[in-house]
């Protein structure tokens, strides 16, 4: 089954405590994506990775990171998470060829204490 | 600066009363606009894709339009599994960078 995967599904943390949520898709997509989602703002571009090696920052980047050294996974890096990082986060993919359909993944709801 | 703005915020509908959903939006030059659904704990999922004002796509009991200043997903006799936040997203010309998203519309539809 096609799919984009995002582990964990919930978390809570700490302020400073180092995570990672890992993305995985099945697809061979080139195109890869992370977004947040609060309320009343929409679903907002954190960073995009348009193959392996190349990541470039979206609409709000700051105290994230990524990297993307295979294909398939993508995952996101809070170095020192903060209670302003509390929210639910969707990686995404799609083929270069159909810019339209982004597959997103389940989501991971994010609390930062 | 580059907007999407939806509205209603939410909308409650008893089921087979019909209407519409609205998707305005400002931007320098539109390469695409994008509806998605997104049901509760998941993800969203794509629904339509239009290119320029005057296309329409149609599917089940949905209709997306678009102008050159705003898009309308129009919902014929809905049921209540048609219950979602419906998401509109903009993709600007000349940009890398993926979609745009409004805010979404909550949309219930009661039996």
């Amino acid at each position: 089954e096609a799919q984009v995967t995002q582990n964990p599904r919930y978390l809570i943390t700490v302020t400073g405590k180092k995570l990672t949520v890992t993305c995985s898709q099945n697809m061979n997509h080139e195109y890869m994506s992370w977004y947040r989602q609060d309320p009343g703002l929409g679903l907002r571009q954190i960073y995009y990775s348009m193959n392996v090696e190349v990541t470039d920052k979206g609409d709000v980047p700051e105290g994230y990171k990524v990297s993307r050294k295979e294909k398939r996974n993508f995952p996101l890096i809070l170095e020192s998470p903060s209670p302003n990082q509390t929210s639910l986060y969707f990686c995404a993919s799609r083929t270069t060829g159909q810019r339209e359909k982004l597959f997103f993944g389940s989501g991971t709801q994010l609390s930062v204490l | 600066e580059d907007q999407v703005t939806q509205s209603p915020e939410a909308l409650r509908l008893q089921e087979g009363e019909s209407s519409s959903l609205n998707c305005s939006y400002t931007v320098s030059g539109l390469r695409g606009l994008f509806w998605y659904r997104q049901d509760p704990g998941k993800g969203p999922e794509f629904l339509f894709t239009l290119y320029s004002a005057g296309e329409e796509k149609e599917k089940e009991r949905l209709k997306a339009t678009l102008t050159k200043k705003e898009s309308f997903l129009h919902i014929t006799a809905p049921k209540p599994e048609d219950s979602a936040t419906y998401l509109c997203a903009v993709q600007i010309s000349g940009s890398a960078r993926q979609l745009t998203f409004g805010s979404g519309t909550q949309l219930t539809v009661l039996p």
